[in-house]
């Protein structure tokens, strides 16, 4: 069964300064990963996909497969990235079908 | 991309007692996901609901408990049954998008049972 963990509950940074929110993955396969973010009083959205290798928001995550890691990074925070980041997996060719979540990293960027 | 709405948005209840979730959908899409995440937890997958055909429940939860329905291409119901302060969370309904590498959520309902 497959499995992802969000070691950080909560994570503190100040505006200006990088962001790592890790995530580390258990799957046999080869999986597609996400990360989600939900802003305040929003709904949970797609941020970015593995498969995509894109930016959004000066947001970027690489998939590790060595270190069953997708962690996502950005190189200076902004307030507006204060938000709930959730990790998520789905098995190879599923797409976005039978996602499994993480318990999720709040981000808090200090003005 | 979609647009979801949820009723309620958020509920008390009783022990023992049932609750009807609605999810409603502005476009027909064939798949609906309900998910739930309760206090301090991820999202958990519930069901997926199929129009025309008997949701396929995910380890852990049965069709007595969480009782669905897809009557069709736009709209399902979660029944969350005989209620305890367990099932206190906040449920999730879902779509996959066009591409079918995204999902787009509902606002939740969050439901607190006492």
């Amino acid at each position: 069964a497959q499995r992802v963990t969000q070691p950080e509950k909560l994570l503190s940074v100040f505006k200006g300064a990088p962001v790592e929110l890790k995530c580390n993955y258990s799957y046999s396969g080869s999986p597609e990963l996400f990360w989600y973010v939900q802003y305040s009083r929003q709904r949970l959205q797609l941020l970015l996909r593995h498969i995509s290798r894109e930016s959004i928001k000066g947001f970027t995550a690489d998939l590790n497969k060595g270190e069953t890691s997708f962690h996502l990074k950005k190189p200076f925070a902004q307030e507006e990235d204060s938000a709930m980041y959730y990790c998520a997996l789905s098995p190879s060719g599923a797409g976005s079908y039978q996602l499994t979540f993480g318990k999720g990293t709040k981000l808090s960027v200090i003005p | 991309s979609a647009v979801i709405s949820q009723k309620p948005s958020r509920d008390i209840c009783q022990r023992g007692t049932s609750l009807t979730i609605q999810c409603q959908v502005d476009s027909q899409v064939t798949m609906m996901f309900w998910y739930r995440q309760q206090p301090g937890q991820s999202l958990t997958l519930i069901a997926t609901a199929n129009q025309g055909s008997e949701a396929t429940y995910e380890s852990g939860f049965v069709i007595d408990k969480f009782p669905i329905s897809r009557p069709n291409l736009t709209f399902s119901t979660l029944t969350v049954s005989n209620m305890s302060p367990e099932d206190s969370s906040i449920y999730l309904c879902s779509v996959p998008g066009t591409s079918f590498d995204e999902q787009f959520f509902g606002p939740g309902t969050r439901l607190t049972v006492l």
